[in-house]
């Protein structure tokens, strides 16, 4: 059974640092992972995603990195706002046993990022 | 194309009426899938559709929830007489088979009184 832990659980920051966002999951036998943000109240956004064959993945001031072997992915943030501010998910993609491709998730990390 | 979306937003509902929620894929999207969040917690996976074949459901899809996707386009995920566990925020995705990139709607968050 697949189970995805992020690290830390909620995270206040002031603007304009640099931050790390941790993910680790148990089943290395995934297909690819995707991060997502979450504001209060709304659906999920996609941020990126990363295919089994590649290491990381870049859009702006997000960069994503991905390690199977170890179970681990890490979602950097660069140069924080106060827009950053909501719950960044992990998921990674995998049967594990059942007929489909789907996404199993942590509880998240919630960012504050102070102005 | 505006994304997925799911209707109604929000749904208050007394305990033991039966509620229906529909969502919209992304256009040619073949893949749909239907998941729960409770507050504090991550999206649950429910069940999936591919095109209007339902090829899996979750162990916590009780017999008082039905999903269905006629003609492999939108779908809407019933649940007959609710109990207040019931209520969560519904959300729906889509993707399609041969992009793994999964796509969710805004949800439906039930609110069960």
């Amino acid at each position: 059974k697949q189970e995805v832990t992020q690290i830390p659980a909620a995270l206040s920051v002031p603007e304009g640092e640099n931050l790390v966002l941790n993910c680790s999951f148990t089943d290395s036998a995934i297909y690819n992972l995707q991060w997502f943000r979450q504001d209060p109240g709304k659906g999920l956004t996609s941020l990126l995603l990363i295919q089994s064959s590649q290491r990381e993945q870049t859009s702006g001031r997000l960069n994503a990195s991905l390690d199977k072997s170890s179970g681990r992915s890490t979602l950097y943030i660069a140069a924080s706002q106060p827009g950053d501010s909501a719950t960044y998910l992990c998921a990674p993609h995998g049967s594990y046993g059942g007929a489909t491709n789907k996404l199993i998730f942590g509880t998240g990390t919630l960012l504050a990022v102070q102005p | 194309d505006t994304g997925v979306s799911q209707n109604p937003r929000h749904k208050i509902t007394k305990r033991g009426q039966n509620v229906t929620f529909r969502c919209d894929p992304i256009s040619e999207h073949n893949r749909l899938y239907w998941y729960r969040q409770t507050l504090g917690q991550g999206p649950e996976f429910l069940t999936y559709f591919q095109n209007e074949a339902q090829l899996e459901k979750s162990r916590l899809l009780s017999d008082r929830f039905s999903a269905e996707r006629p003609k492999g386009s939108f779908s809407t995920l019933e649940i007959q007489r609710t109990e207040q566990g019931d209520s969560a925020m519904y959300l729906c995705a889509s993707s399609f088979t041969q992009g793994p990139e999964a796509f969710f709607g805004q949800g439906t968050r039930l609110t069960v009184v």
